[in-house]
């Protein structure tokens, strides 16, 4: 079966630290993936997907993530975070094959102090 | 557009009670999906429609059932509610169109059992 794993339950940040943010997944074929942001108290809204092409998917608000195929990896990243990008964070995970069911990782809960 | 939209936002039951939830959405998405959100364990697929008229299990499904009688409409229901079934219910849906099937989520409702 599918599993994603991201590496971090909660990070705790100062405003303009930078941030990456580890997923890695086990499925070996064809992948789509995704990060999705739940701000407190709110729906979860797509961050970034990756679906073919450059490894390196700019999303918004400033975010960028990185497929690297060889280590099974779409790690997130900021290089400058800003106390609105308190929340948390969920890898997701689609395999190509698999019609559309996500697996999601566990999440990671960022928090940015003033 | 509403989006996807789920009723009730909050809801507390007793030991044995049942009850249904209901998400809508308005985009003609063909797939939907509800998920349970614990906390460190992200979202979990509770069951999953890929049209009308059909439902099929996801990983946690026990407990739970679900119908699609219209496209727009996806119901979850506990029969006889259970402390453990305690969480927050997150409706999705998505697309089938070729390199779009980003799953949008409603805004969640939260259970708790008594």
């Amino acid at each position: 079966a599918q599993s994603v794993s991201q590496h971090n339950h909660h990070v705790i940040l100062s405003e303009a630290a930078s941030l990456e943010l580890g997923c890695n997944y086990s499925y070996g074929g064809t992948v789509n993936l995704f990060w999705y942001v739940q701000y407190p108290g709110q729906h979860l809204q797509l961050l970034l997907k990756y679906f073919s092409g450059d490894p390196l998917v700019k999303g918004i608000k400033g975010f960028e993530a990185e497929f690297i195929k060889s280590k099974f990896s779409f790690n997130l990243r900021k290089p400058s975070v800003q106390w609105s990008d308190t929340a948390e964070y969920f890898c997701a995970v689609k395999q190509y094959s698999n019609d559309y069911k996500l697996s999601f990782g566990a999440g990671t809960t960022v928090t940015v102090r003033a | 557009n509403a989006g996807v939209t789920q009723t009730p936002k909050f809801r507390v039951l007793k030991t044995g009670q049942s009850m249904t939830l209901l998400c809508a959405q308005d985009m003609n998405h063909e797939y939907m999906y509800w998920y349970r959100q614990d906390p460190g364990m992200g979202l979990r697929l509770i069951h999953y429609s890929v049209g009308e008229g059909t439902t099929a299990k996801g990983e946690v499904p026990d407990g739970y059932n679900v119908s699609r009688l219209k496209k727009q409409n996806f119901l979850l229901g506990l029969e006889s509610a259970a402390p453990s079934q305690t969480s927050v219910y997150f409706c999705a849906s998505n697309t089938i169109l070729v390199g779009n099937n980003e799953q949008f989520f409603g805004p969640g409702t939260r259970l708790t059992v008594l």
